[in-house]
């Protein structure tokens, strides 16, 4: 299993909602990453979770919180988001953080009303 | 800091046209190099990678060599199709200190005629 997995697909939210972005692997890697892409754009750095434990936070705003629960999954909790936060969000993993060859998820298309 | 610089695109080819998309990078120490593409609608792909001068990464008909007297990482391919169109983005990733930062160029769109 070489996939990283995403949820939702597609998310509509309201400024005053709370909602979470999920994501999953299977392949045993220990370093996970959240990233933010607008359109035209390359992906943008938001956090990295080294064996559980949060090693970057790229100055992301409090109304994004990353939680690495276990070893396979890592979320992100949207609170009282703009509508400038619309974007596709990227999880990707790889083996460790020193191991650059990183696998991506499909991403969520998150768009803030 | 690290850098990594990508020809503009959109670059639009016929179908069976040869292909180069310029990459060219700034960075300390040795970075590996990579090259990943994104099909519209879905996250990003690795295509190929390199991780020490004068390797050269290659997948699916596309190469690139890691050229470190120039700096840079071209990505070619021989004969494009319909199916290659897609944005592709030259990546590098350094490890000042033990902390493994990805830095991705611009991306290049890739549109193929048929």
């Amino acid at each position: 299993d070489t996939e990283v997995t995403q949820t939702p697909k597609h998310l509509v939210m309201g400024m005053t909602n709370k909602k979470s972005l999920k994501c999953e692997q299977h392949m045993g890697h220990r370093a996970m990453y959240w990233y933010k892409q607008k359109a035209k754009k390359p992906p943008e750095l938001m956090f990295v979770y080294s064996y559980e434990k949060l090693s970057i936070n790229e100055s992301v705003p409090s109304r994004f919180s990353p939680e690495c629960p276990n070893s396979s999954l890592l979320n992100l909790h949207l609170h009282a988001l703009q509508p400038e936060d619309s974007a596709l969000y990227l999880c990707a993993s790889s083996q460790d953080r020193r191991n650059t060859e990183a696998f991506f998820g499909q991403g969520t298309r998150l768009t803030v009303v | 800091g690290d850098s990594v610089t990508q020809m503009e695109g959109p670059v639009t080819l016929s179908e069976e046209a040869f292909l180069t998309i310029n990459c060219t990078y700034t960075a300390t120490g040795y970075p590996s190099l990579f090259w990943y593409v994104q099909y519209p609608g879905e996250g990003l792909q690795l295509l190929l990678k390199a991780t020490k001068a004068d390797d050269k990464g290659s997948n699916k008909g596309f190469e690139a060599t890691y050229r470190k007297e120039t700096t840079s990482f071209h990505l070619e391919k021989g004969s494009v199709q319909v199916s290659d169109s897609a944005v592709y983005f030259c990546a590098l990733s350094a490890d000042p200190g033990g902390s493994y930062i990805p830095t991705f160029g611009r991306g290049t769109s890739l549109i193929v005629h048929p």
